[in-house]
């Protein structure tokens, strides 16, 4: 277990539609990542968020948005979902400050989403 | 940008087989390397990383990988491989501004009993 929550872990949504996945960091971790793992484009960095702030964006759709609330858990949101969303969704979390530090990272289970 | 190639993209192998698999990464400064494993169905787990000093770092399993910083590579291996080392290995690299890792693209390990 490495301490990083995801729910749900499977989710199954129609073209067009909205959803939210959530992601609980480890106790005490500040910095949120979010990835995207799909066949064909493999693992793919999205998002940062340290302590509230966004710090780096990787490969996100416009359509995608992600915050980090003050109990620093944080949610991506995914909308006007398309079938090449489908994808299994990693969280991950580091105990990294925004300037550096040992930036290793810790991954939840993943939650997988289906579009059909 | 940095990148991360993995070449092998599918190794099959016996039980106590030699694994050695292969990354290399394109960023010309200071690098963190890391491999992590994905056992089916699960999330992934750190195997070993490398932040700085002795470039052969052991990790877990018994697995351990190189540093090469005149080739760019951090291949990972472990001389004698089981059956539940069956994953999917990736490597990944953090480098430059910001904290996140570039990954390749997977090599998935099948260990024949």
């Amino acid at each position: 277990d490495s301490g990083v929550t995801q729910t749900p872990k499977h989710l199954i949504t129609a073209t067009g539609q909205r959803v939210t996945l959530r992601c609980s960091p480890r106790s005490g971790d500040l910095s949120v990542y979010w990835y995207q793992q799909s066949l064909d484009q493999g693992l793919q960095f999205l998002i940062h968020y340290y302590n509230g702030e966004e710090r780096a964006k990787g490969n996100i759709l416009e359509r995608f948005s992600a915050q980090q609330f003050p109990d620093l858990h944080s949610e991506l949101n995914l909308s006007s979902l398309e079938l090449g969303d489908s994808a299994l969704y990693f969280c991950a979390s580091s105990a990294t400050t925004h300037s550096g530090g040992t930036p290793e990272a810790f991954f939840g289970q993943g939650t997988r989403l289906t579009v059909v | 940008a940095q990148s991360v190639s993995q070449h092998n993209h599918h190794v099959i192998l016996s039980e106590a087989a030699s694994l050695e698999l292969g990354c290399n990464y394109s960023y010309g400064g200071t690098v963190n390397l890391f491999w992590y494993v994905q056992y089916p169905g699960q999330h992934l787990q750190l195997l070993l990383k490398y932040f700085s000093g002795d470039p052969l770092v052991k990790g877990i399993k018994g697995f351990e990988a190189e540093f090469i910083k005149s080739k760019f590579s951090f291949n990972l291996r472990k001389p004698s491989v089981q059956w539940s080392d069956t994953a999917e290995y990736f490597c990944a690299v953090n480098a430059g501004a910001g904290n996140m890792l570039t990954f390749g693209g997977g090599t998935r390990l099948m260990v024949k009993p």
